[in-house]
């Protein structure tokens, strides 16, 4: 147990469409990234939110955004779905010490499949 | 683009046999982690290394680093079938923070 929540666990959605991906953090983690995996890929680093304010991103179009809350809670919304976004998505918590990351903790991932 | 590669792709032994993956990264690190992924669910931590140490051990697990080679190894000992997951190498550069992930190593372990 990580103490890291995901919700929904799967979820099928339409392309053209919008979704809404939950996270809760770790109790006293100043920091959620975001990743997304394709099926038998590595994660790939959408973006980090350190105290509320993104903290990074990786190389993903704008139609991907997120919001940290002040409880650490987060949300992962991608808009305009394509057939591409298929993928697990997967929420992790950390404590950056001195502005470098370490130990991830992940949540269990919410399968996102585009028709 | 991935920071880490793993090495091999996937991996087939008998229970009780050792199991060793490697890892080869491109820029310089602050430290690399390693990631245990069982079938489709979250990855799991299971050792991070800092770019001035060279080994560490965690139970059966023991991972080195060449900092000079920019590369890591992973072993398990004496493996079970229950060791069977992906296995990701992750790296966070100097002064970095965000992990990057290599594509990772699937681990057979057959009774």
């Amino acid at each position: 147990e990580t103490g890291v929540t995901q919700s929904p666990t799967h979820l099928i959605k339409t392309r053209g469409q919008q979704v809404t991906l939950r996270c809760s953090s770790q109790s006293g983690h100043n920091t959620v990234s975001w990743y997304q995996q394709a099926l038998g890929q590595g994660p790939q680093f959408i973006f980090q939110y350190y105290r509320e304010e993104e903290n990074g991103r990786g190389n993903f179009p704008p139609r991907f955004s997120g919001l940290q809350f002040p409880n650490y809670s987060s949300e992962l919304n991608v808009n305009a779905l394509e057939l591409d976004d298929s993928a697990l998505y997967l929420c992790a918590s950390s404590i950056i010490v001195n502005l470098v990351a370490g130990e991830l903790f992940f949540g269990e991932g919410s399968r996102l499949t585009v028709l | 683009s991935q920071q880490g590669e793993e090495d091999p792709q996937a991996l087939s032994i008998q229970e009780g046999e050792n199991a060793t993956m490697n890892c080869s990264y491109k820029t310089s690190i602050n430290n690399l982690q390693w990631y245990r992924q069982n079938s489709g669910r979250g990855l799991v931590h299971l050792i991070l290394i800092r770019s001035n140490e060279r080994e560490k051990h965690s139970g059966r697990l023991r991972v080195t680093l060449d900092t000079s080679k920019k590369s890591s190894s992973l072993l398990i000992t004496a493996s079970r079938a229950a060791d069977t997951a992906s296995y990701f190498c992750a790296t966070v550069a100097a002064a970095g923070n965000k992990l990057t992930f290599g594509g990772g190593t699937r681990v057979l372990v057959k009774p």
